[in-house]
């Protein structure tokens, strides 16, 4: 199994600022993946976080909006950009070894925009 | 793309057990996960079945039937602490995303 930490835990932003998310994880992992949690609902897969090039968006979320980088088997960020109030969210980091059918969340991190 | 459906609450008793079903229609399927998450913490794993049948952990089970497109999570002994959301998650054929329902609250009453 592998532990995934993200850092903040929590932030307060203003509209119209950014906040970039970072994850690590205590070892390499094949599949790394960026997921949103808005209240009361269940997880949204963001992107997928491709080691050395350019992430994998799902359909609503572009590059712009949330830039992620990978620049190792360990380590990824999350960029919300130019925020409003509705991307007030819990963010998670989640992340999958090659042979290991489990995946891993990390322990998210709780954004508040004002 | 990947639709799953399960129901949004469930109550039950302490000690009793309860089955909560997941339904899912996909263009592709390489297995389904059970997670649990407690209010304000992450999901944690629970069980991943690939193949039809039953897989027993401990008090929890998973059934999957491929042909019917449907699972079902067992919790056997209920105890308070299971009162979480159990999330019904479908990985598509390419290994790549997961895809996740809207998950069934449980609560556990005394």
């Amino acid at each position: 199994s592998a532990v995934i930490s993200q850092k903040p835990s929590r932030d307060i932003c203003q509209r119209g600022t950014s906040l970039t998310i970072q994850c690590q994880v205590d070892s390499q992992v094949t599949m790394m993946f960026w997921y949103r949690q808005q209240p009361g609902q269940s997880l949204t897969l963001i992107a997928t976080a491709n080691q050395g090039s350019e992430a994998t968006y799902e359909s609503g979320f572009v590059i712009d909006k949330f830039p992620i980088s990978r620049p190792n088997l360990t380590f990824s960020t999350l960029t919300v950009s130019n925020m409003s109030p509705e991307d007030s969210s819990i963010y998670l980091c989640s992340g999958r070894t090659g042979g290991d059918n489990e995946q891993f969340f990390g322990p998210g991190t709780r954004l508040t925009v004002l | 793309g990947q639709n799953i459906d399960q129901p949004t609450e469930m109550t039950a008793t302490e000690g009793a057990i309860v089955q909560i079903n997941c339904t899912y229609q996909t263009s592709g399927f390489n297995g389904l996960f059970w997670y649990q998450q407690h209010a304000g913490e992450a999901p944690t794993f629970l069980s991943y079945n690939v193949l039809d049948g039953l897989e027993e952990k401990g008090r929890f089970s998973s059934f999957l039937s491929r042909s019917k497109g449907y699972s079902y999570l067992l919790l056997k002994e209920l105890q308070m602490k299971d009162s979480a959301s159990y999330l019904c998650a479908v990985r598509d054929r390419g290994y790549q995303k997961v895809t996740f329902g809207i998950g069934t609250k449980l609560q556990v009453i005394p």
